[in-house]
């Protein structure tokens, strides 16, 4: 039982380059998210789904496209990277998040991207 | 809206002296309260959750934290601090129905 994982773990782009992050769990989750890591502001959610073939707008969504054709993934998107985008990326998942409004976050280990 | 506020961005203690992290949040309904730890280059760890049960919490490693309703905190302690407990820690709200709203972290360091 791997839990979430993240690939790749590093990379760095030239500005305008494009790249997609692949985010995995075999928890069986209906849940999937995004965030963005940045020193000094937490985590901020960009985009995330409440089930296989359905995503929808975090905090931060701009720059950034979100796929789940498949329950157990969760690509992330970056068309044409910016300097802006350099930070570190974190995909969690969990099991719901309506009535019982308890369910954990899983995390994975993170994507450091570098846009230059 | 609901927001979280961490009113330290870096604590420093001694190691075996006590830790204290504060948190302050606002929300307009009951709200889920967590502490996530996150270690240098690792993903996010649960401490512990407040989901409307006992308002003293226990977590993993030691670490407690109490809910109070009317200061509007969630302060995270624990009694006696050990050298691997260096590490960021987010302060997390999260009402039914929305994602979570992180604080912006509080970076814990233990001396020996």
């Amino acid at each position: 039982n791997a839990g979430v994982t993240q690939t790749p773990k590093f990379r760095v782009l030239k500005t305008g380059q494009s790249m997609t992050l692949l985010c995995a769990q075999d928890m069986n989750h209906e849940y999937m998210y995004w965030y963005r890591q940045d020193p000094g502001m937490g985590l901020r959610l960009i985009h995330y789904s409440v089930g296989e073939g359905t995503t929808a707008k975090g905090k931060v969504p701009d720059g950034y496209n979100v796929s789940r054709l498949k329950k157990q993934n969760f690509l992330l998107g970056l068309e044409s990277a910016a300097p802006s985008q350099t930070s570190v990326y974190f995909c969690a998942s969990s099991s719901g998040q309506g009535g019982s409004f308890e369910y954990e976050q899983y995390f994975g280990p993170g994507t450091r991207l570098t846009v230059t | 809206a609901q927001s979280v506020t961490q009113l330290d961005s870096h604590v420093s203690v001694s190691e075996g002296t006590p830790v204290l992290l504060r948190c302050n949040y606002s929300s307009s309904y009951s709200p889920s309260l967590f502490w996530y730890v996150q270690h240098p280059n690792k993903g996010l760890q649960l401490l512990l959750k407040y989901t409307s049960a006992a308002t003293l919490v226990k977590g993993i490693n030691g670490f407690e934290a109490e809910f109070k309703k009317s200061e509007t905190s969630f302060h995270l302690t624990k009694p006696s601090a050990h050298m691997s407990d260096a590490a960021e820690y987010f302060c997390v709200v999260k009402q039914a129905g929305t994602a979570l709203i992180f604080g912006k972290g509080t970076t814990l360091s233990v001396s020996s």
